[in-house]
């Protein structure tokens, strides 16, 4: 399967300020996605990113908050925005490739902690 | 709307004695099932899915998964635990025609050497 990066792998950040996280994939995916896990929580899609276009956003999550990019076929940005203390997370980009259509595979994750 | 349920928070198996991780699921249409493992400071790693045929499904590290359409379920089986499997396990579904994938709250497990 695709090998995925993401960066920072941490951070602590203050309240009131953004963070963006990287993604990059060792190859072309058809489909990049966004996930927040809360401490001791289950895994929830934040939004699906499209390349060359606006991402989609699930119910609860808006772009002014969680503004994405994808540039090309292997990259995709996630920032928080304003962060609070209920920002602190593990991040995870998730992308589906053409030859695994119906399965998606994790990035490591981004935890972050806002204080 | 789609829903997991994972009723144990955790299992507890000794070294060695077999292993069930429970998952109910709740989709319109026919489900894509899968479950995925998450050790530690890592990221998400997929085991198995489920997406039509044999209802018993192989994957990697030796977990199987049975697919049952009457139940609603898709319990997650090992026949000899080991330790290095001690680790949080995630139950997905995903409705067939949309890309969301849908995990339930995870189930803890603890094998014991």
């Amino acid at each position: 399967s695709a090998v995925i990066s993401q960066k920072p792998s941490r951070d602590i950040c203050q309240r009131g300020t953004s963070l963006t996280i990287q993604c990059q994939v060792d190859s072309q995916v058809t489909m990049m996605f966004w996930y927040r896990q809360q401490p001791g929580q289950s895994l929830t899609l934040i939004a699906t990113a499209n390349q060359g276009s606006e991402a989609t956003y699930e119910s609860g999550f808006v772009i002014d908050k969680f503004p994405i990019s994808r540039p090309n076929l292997t990259f995709s940005t996630l920032t928080v925005s304003n962060m609070s203390p209920e920002d602190s997370s593990i991040y995870l980009c998730s992308v589906k490739e053409r030859e695994r259509p119906y399965e998606q595979y994790f990035g490591p994750g981004t935890r972050l902690t806002v204080t | 709307a789609q829903s997991v349920a994972q009723p144990e928070d955790q299992v507890n198996v000794a070294e060695g004695n077999p292993l069930t991780v429970k998952c109910t699921y709740s989709v319109s249409g026919n489900p894509y099932l899968f479950w995925y493992v998450q050790y530690p400071n890592r990221g998400l790693q997929f085991l198995l899915k489920y997406i039509t045929g044999d209802n018993l499904v192989k994957g990697s590290y030796g977990f199987e998964a049975e697919f049952n359409k009457s139940q609603t379920s898709f319990h997650l089986k090992k026949p000899s635990a080991l330790v290095s499997d001690s680790a949080l396990y995630f139950c997905a579904v995903r409705a067939t025609g949309f890309q969301k994938l849908v995990f339930g709250t995870g189930t803890r497990l603890l094998v014991s050497p």
